[in-house]
């Protein structure tokens, strides 16, 4: 398996764009993680799916950020519209049963 | 989650063993302890985890404290390629939930 797979690897957009993360998962996993590190907070968890569906969105910090799994084998993560405060590293994982879990490469965001 | 308790960095020579100690003085009897490595520019990878016994894997050991109060991760001849924020985290085995990364211990690995 490739691994959780996850593009762009880089991002460089202006403040108020729309940005779009995008992750594709182990294949047979049935959990979905989307998390975001900065130096000064860390690694955070945004969101995670069971099934596709959300089941923990606590972590998401405003309205302005929002994810989707329509399917098993993709999710996104959608920040609309972008600030520089949003400048991080995002992390997509995924597992079988809240296992041990994968982490993709993930995506440096950087908002100016 | 029960909380943890790192040092935030530790160094070490190359090959020798070093041991990674994490305090969790409120663990609940079904909590597991998991281990996490992140690599520099890299996502956090799996290194072990145990309940009560020691564990060994080709990664590294587990030793668990009997009261389960702490526990250190024991990597048994450092590499330059075990440089790392190494995260102890600690999840309920009957729950539901996913890991919560604390800020970790950054290991520096001195050739």
């Amino acid at each position: 398996d490739a691994g959780v797979i996850q593009s762009p690897r880089h991002e460089v957009t202006e403040m108020g764009q729309e940005v779009t993360l995008r992750c594709k998962p182990i294949s047979g996993h049935d959990y979905l993680f989307w998390y975001r590190q900065t130096m000064m907070r860390g690694l955070e968890l945004l969101i995670y799916f069971n099934n596709n569906v959300p089941i923990d969105d606590s972590g998401m910090p405003e309205d302005r950020f929002s994810a989707k799994m329509p399917n098993a084998s993709f999710s996104t993560l959608k920040i609309q519209p972008s600030e520089p405060r949003d400048s991080a590293v995002y992390f997509c994982a995924s597992s079988w049963a809240l296992g041990t879990q994968y982490f993709g490469p993930g995506t440096r965001l950087l908002v100016l | 989650d029960a909380k943890t308790t790192q040092p935030n960095s530790m160094e070490s020579n190359e090959e020798e063993p070093v041991h990674l100690p994490c305090n969790h003085s409120t663990i609940s009897g079904t909590d597991y302890i998991h281990w996490y490595r992140q690599l520099p520019s890299q996502g956090p990878e799996y290194v072990i985890h145990g309940l009560t016994s020691n564990v060994n894997n080709r990664m590294a050991s587990l030793a668990i404290a009997e009261d389960r109060k702490s526990s250190t991760l024991i990597l048994h001849r450092a590499t330059l390629r075990d440089a790392a924020v190494y995260y102890c985290i600690l999840r309920d085995g009957m729950g539901n939930t996913p890991l919560v990364f604390g800020k970790g211990t950054r290991l520096s690995v001195i050739a």
